[in-house]
């Protein structure tokens, strides 16, 4: 059953601390994204990677990080540099003639 | 720099009411537009692109390069279109969204 898998479903992070976002896929995309949403604000892409070992800064990048060690994977690490962690993260991939899959989102709260 | 704007937040109509969703966009290039939907507590799903030009679930949108404009339509409104929408455009290998318009059709 090809798809995007985002884990965990939510997640619980106290102030100053770093913590991973999980989006793995199998449907060999070359390419994945990941998007924060906020209420009135809609998706803000943060980073994405077109290739393996290759990623780019979105519009939002300062506070997070990101890796392209393997085509199936893009984690998301949301540092302490991060002013305002708390929404909802959603992670896509596309493959290159284009269509973007979803996965199902984890939402962050800092506590 | 590619933006797009969806100038409602709420949108708010009677079942069996024409709708209309608004999108504009700007891009240097020639841009590849999308509609995507979210409903409650499910993902966030394409619903039209507008290289295919087709209608899903009633809903059209064409591409007006002259205005920079891809506006959703539906003819008449059903309860279960109740949903957030959001335009989107790919333009140098990302794909852009914009704020997203929640549409609510009341009985």
């Amino acid at each position: 059953d090809g798809g995007i898998t985002q884990s965990p479903k939510y997640l619980f992070r106290k102030e100053g601390q770093n913590v991973t976002l999980s989006c793995e896929q199998n449907l060999n995309h070359d390419a994945m994204y990941w998007y924060r949403q906020d209420p009135g604000q809609g998706l803000r892409l943060i980073y994405y990677s077109q290739i393996v070992n290759d990623f780019q800064k979105g519009d939002i990048a300062e506070g997070y990080s990101v890796s392209r060690e393997k085509k199936e994977s893009f984690p998301l690490t949301v540092t302490s540099a991060q002013k305002n962690p708390t929404a909802f993260y959603l992670c896509a991939s596309s493959p290159r003639e284009g269509g973007y899959t979803f996965g199902s989102g984890t939402r962050l709260t800092v506590v | 720099a590619q933006r797009v704007t969806q100038p409602e937040k709420l949108l708010s109509v009677f079942k069996g009411a024409p709708v209309e969703l608004k999108c504009n966009y700007s891009y240097s290039g020639s841009p590849e537009l999308f509609w995507y939907v979210q409903y409650s507590r499910q993902r966030l799903q394409l619903l039209l692109r507008h290289i295919s030009r087709e209608s899903i679930k009633g809903f059209t949108a064409d591409l007006n390069k002259g205005e920079t404009s891809f506006h959703l339509k539906k003819p008449f409104a059903q309860e279960e279109d109740s949903a957030m929408y959001y335009c989107a455009l790919v333009g140098f290998q990302k794909l852009v969204f914009g704020t997203g318009t929640r549409l609510l059709v009341s009985p």
